[in-house]
């Protein structure tokens, strides 16, 4: 299955609050879960990545939990700033070589 | 590191010609590279996976015949939009994938196609 739902579809925080982003996945096999922020006419960037024997990975602001069991994983982002205004996108890969499934994103915008 | 280029980034053409979009690694080897298209406000959807020296992979509902890739080296992939109709308008986006365990993609910044 290739099924990732992305949750929520927009977001809005002000600066200074933390930004949770879910996705969930279907897959059981899947070991790899990048997550990318895009800009307007950019390419997706990845910013942070988990794989599946790892619970949680943080990088400064950007954090990522992965519950195999509930199948899902999160990205949060604290102390958000507006320069963090983008869309979001989680993705996985099952295994199977180095297919991406992409979530549907998130359009995250940070209020001064 | 791993830098992946896309040429043009943007191009506008007319109704039924053919446009070409380079993709390249810059400072790796890509064994995989695959392309994507995207609508606004929408997520990637793949098109096509291709493998240096071999024939690319489409998608269900990709016309292969439509959407030529080629993947001649290990840094270099190109699509070519044949006969392109405003339909086919959309910001194209390849990535570059190293192989191996780690299982990443590296994303070109994409190509703004406009077909009039």
């Amino acid at each position: 299955g290739e099924n990732v739902e992305q949750h929520p579809s927009t977001l809005s925080v002000q600066e200074g609050d933390s930004a949770v982003i879910k996705c969930t996945y279907s897959d059981s096999a899947s070991n790899y879960f990048p997550w990318y922020k895009q800009e307007l006419g950019k390419g997706p960037q990845l910013i942070i990545d988990i794989r599946s024997n790892v619970g949680e990975k943080k990088d400064q602001r950007i954090a990522v939990t992965l519950n195999k069991t509930a199948k899902h994983f999160s990205l949060h982002i604290t102390e958000t700033q507006p320069e963090d205004s983008a869309v979001y996108f989680c993705a996985y890969s099952s295994g199977n070589g180095n297919q991406f499934y992409f979530g549907t994103g998130t359009s995250l915008t940070v209020i001064p | 590191g791993a830098v992946v280029s896309q040429h043009p980034s943007r191009v506008i053409c007319k109704s039924g010609t053919s446009v070409k979009i380079e993709c390249r690694s810059l400072d790796f080897q890509a064994t995989t590279m695959f392309w994507y298209r995207q609508f606004p406000k929408q997520s990637l959807m793949l098109m096509a996976t291709s493998n240096e020296g071999s024939k690319a992979t489409y998608e269900q509902g990709v016309e292969k015949d439509k959407f030529l890739i080629n993947h001649a080296s290990l840094t270099l992939s190109t699509l070519t939009v044949t006969s392109a109709h405003p339909e086919d308008s959309s910001f194209y986006i390849c990535s570059a994938a190293p192989g191996g365990y780690n299982n990443e993609q590296f994303f070109g910044p994409g190509t703004r196609l406009t077909v009039l």
